[in-house]
């Protein structure tokens, strides 16, 4: 069965950084399309990164260059870092794993990130 | 930006009702395009995905058409669980982008 388990979310004032992980079980990070998608309060789905089997990434533009996606493959986590966090990146964020297409087969229960002074 | 948009936003029906919620894609898609499922307070669940392949587990009354930029979901014979709200998703092109929403509700 697999499992996604993230982590660390958490209340951040602006300007401030933040490290998520995503804990997977029952699949192997390093061969799959392993993405951060988040949700803010109330409103619908925005994917904002993927890295692929062989380590490529890809960033939505509301992120690129403050939010860094990577993995542990000793560890079968994937992890997200978050600097220069802003109001607008308050959401809920999951991580989501597919081993085929650029798309979500499986989802983390996701972690809240709250961006406020 | 390929825009996904979905309608009806929301609609109202009853157990037992046919629901059909349509996706159209700015661009063409080939079958790169994926349908969830998402309930309140719970994480998305994946439901169609290459557009009319069904993910394992998911009921049969769930299915999906369409092809180039117009796309179908379709529930035969909505159930008390299907209450909730669907979207769309294409991964034919970066960025990744999801529909607004259609949300199900009890009629």
């Amino acid at each position: 069965e697999v499992q996604l388990v993230e982590t660390g979310g958490g209340l951040i004032q602006p300007g401030g950084s933040l490290r998520l992980s995503c804990a997977a079980s029952g699949l192997t990070v390093s061969s799959n399309y392993m993405s951060w998608v988040r949700q803010a309060p109330g409103k619908g789905l925005e994917w904002v990164s993927i890295i692929y089997g062989g380590g490529n990434t890809n960033y939505a533009d509301s992120v690129k260059g403050r939010f860094t996606i990577s993995r542990d493959n000793s560890k079968n986590t994937l992890y997200f870092q978050m600097n220069g966090l802003r109001a607008e990146d308050t959401a809920m964020y999951y991580c989501a794993s597919s081993s085929t297409y650029a798309t979500f087969d499986y989802w983390g229960q996701g972690t809240l990130v709250t961006v406020s002074s | 930006d390929i825009q996904m948009t979905q309608s009806p936003s929301s609609l109202s029906a009853s157990v037992g009702d046919r629901v059909t919620i349509t996706c159209r894609a700015s661009q063409g898609l080939d079958n790169a395009l994926a349908w969830f499922q998402q309930k309140p307070g719970r994480a998305p669940k994946s439901l169609i995905y290459t557009v009319s392949s069904l993910q394992s587990g998911v009921p049969s009354r769930f299915s999906g058409s369409g092809s180039g930029t117009d796309f179908t979901l379709t529930i035969s014979s909505l159930q008390p669980e299907d209450f909730a709200t669907y979207y769309c998703q294409q991964h034919r092109h970066y960025p990744l982008t999801f529909g607004g929403g259609t949300k199900v509700e009890i009629q």
